[in-house]
């Protein structure tokens, strides 16, 4: 079965940091276009970050130098390292697949919440 | 960074009824463009690709059409399962984007 299964949310104070992880099954990270995507309460989706296929990896301006995206290829994982968090930060974090040969996100996780408070 | 604008905000119909949504870029994104259904306490679900192709197991009442900078998602007769917010994307050069989303409600 294709899944994508988010874990690593959870409480954290502001300046804090938080590594989430997405777990993939049926298909290989690597060798795909994979995206985090968040959406905080009430509001619509925003786009994260990206890695490519070939290690290339994109940020949002609101999270550039702050996120790091990475995938662990033996363990066919996607991974947000998040610093710095902002309160602005608050939402839930879905991963998702990029099928390029549609130009979609065709496959999502369901989500991990990340709050950001005191 | 390429915007793109949804309307209405919100579309209150009846089941049975004909829901059209719109998306407008701010720039050309030629084709590529997808819609997306989402539930509450649920991840978006892809329904149409490159403008006006449905993903796998869409059914035939949902169409997409449109080229450039203007986009339409059509319902051609709503289910009560059809009650959600729709997004629409772009993806140009190294950016994503969404729409802000159009929720469709009962009536």
């Amino acid at each position: 079965e294709v899944q994508l299964v988010e874990t690593g949310g959870g409480l954290i104070q502001p300046g804090g940091s938080l590594r989430l992880s997405c777990a993939a099954s049926g298909f290989t990270v690597s060798s795909n276009y994979m995206s985090w995507v968040r959406q905080a309460p009430g509001k619509g989706l925003e786009w994260v970050s990206v890695i490519y296929s070939g290690g290339s990896t994109y940020y949002a301006d609101s999270v550039k130098g702050r996120f790091t995206i990475s995938r662990d290829n033996s363990k066919n994982t996607l991974y947000l390292q998040m610093n710095s968090l902002r309160a602005e930060d608050t939402a839930v974090y879905y991963c998702a697949r990029f099928y390029t040969l549609v130009q979609a996100f065709d496959i999502w996780g369901q989500g991990t919440m990340v709050t950001v408070s005191s | 960074e390429i915007v793109l604008t949804q309307s209405p905000a919100t579309l209150s119909l009846s089941p049975g009824e004909r829901a059209t949504l719109s998306c407008r870029a701010s720039q050309s994104v030629s084709s590529y463009l997808a819609w997306y259904q989402q539930k509450p306490g649920q991840a978006p679900r892809l329904l149409i690709y490159d403008a006006s192709n449905r993903a796998t197991g869409i059914p035939a009442r949902f169409s997409g059409s449109g080229s450039g900078t203007d986009f339409t998602l059509t319902i051609s007769s709503l289910e009560p399962e059809d009650f959600a917010v729709y997004y629409c994307q772009q993806r140009s050069n190294w950016s994503w984007t969404f729409g802000q989303g159009t929720k469709v409600e009962i009536k």
